[in-house]
């Protein structure tokens, strides 16, 4: 079967530093996306990883381990508008993706 | 601007009445994919046309269906729609490739009275 596991929700502050895991079992992998998503929006692409180490844009970053069916998304300086949901997603052949169930970031003043 | 376009950003129908949902693009794409998401949950892919070349998810029901009548654009149709359809459905494009974003659409709510 293919999974994709990712905590339900998170909460910070603004101004800080959150870390969001997601670990996969996919059969076929060609790398590991982040969609944000905010309420009632769209999904829109954040980040794109095919080998091991840490994609930098801005203030997201987004790493992956391939040997452990690891990755993260490290959002930094933490602002209000950054309160949504987050879809970490396998990239199978052919463009496809699979979803993760989104972890839901609430910023706090 | 946007690139891929939904309408309706809300659609009411009947419990069984049949409805058609529309996706267009303006990216060229090779690929335009529907989802379905409903509340707190993930997109689930229902099916994609690559081209003309229509591939269907193995869990998609037989109730949905899909047209790609050119390049631009993709439809959605919900033959008998029941209450556990009413849910977000959103298209997406994409050039095909593995490293390649999707481009997704605002979606349209559908409800079932």
């Amino acid at each position: 079967g293919q999974s994709l596991e990712q905590p339900s929700e998170v909460t910070a502050v603004e101004g800080a530093i959150v870390q969001i895991n997601c670990t996969y079992q996919t059969s076929g992998f060609y790398g590991l996306s982040w969609y944000q998503q905010h309420d009632g929006g769209a999904p829109t692409f954040l980040s794109y990883n095919a080998l091991d180490g840490l994609e930098e844009t801005g203030r997201f970053s987004s790493f992956l381990s391939r040997s452990d069916s690891y990755g993260y998304l490290l959002l930094q300086e933490l602002q209000m508008k950054d309160s949504a949901s987050y879809f970490c997603a396998v990239n199978n052949q052919g463009g496809k993706l699979i979803f993760g169930q989104g972890t839901e970031l609430s910023v706090k003043p | 601007d946007a690139m891929v376009i939904q309408n309706p950003r809300y659609q009411v129908t009947q419990f069984g009445k049949p409805v058609t949902l529309s996706c267009s693009q303006t990216l060229n794409h090779n690929v335009m994919y529907w989802y379905q998401q409903k509340s707190s949950q993930a997109p689930k892919l229902l099916f994609h046309y690559y081209d003309k070349d229509f591939n269907n998810e193995a869990d998609t029901p037989d109730n949905f269906q899909s047209r790609r009548p050119n390049t631009s654009f993709c439809f959605l149709d919900i033959r008998s729609p029941g209450l556990g359809d009413a849910a977000m459905y959103l298209c997406a494009t994409g050039e095909g490739r593995s490293n390649q974003p999707q481009h997704f659409g605002d979606g349209t709510r559908l409800s079932i009275l």
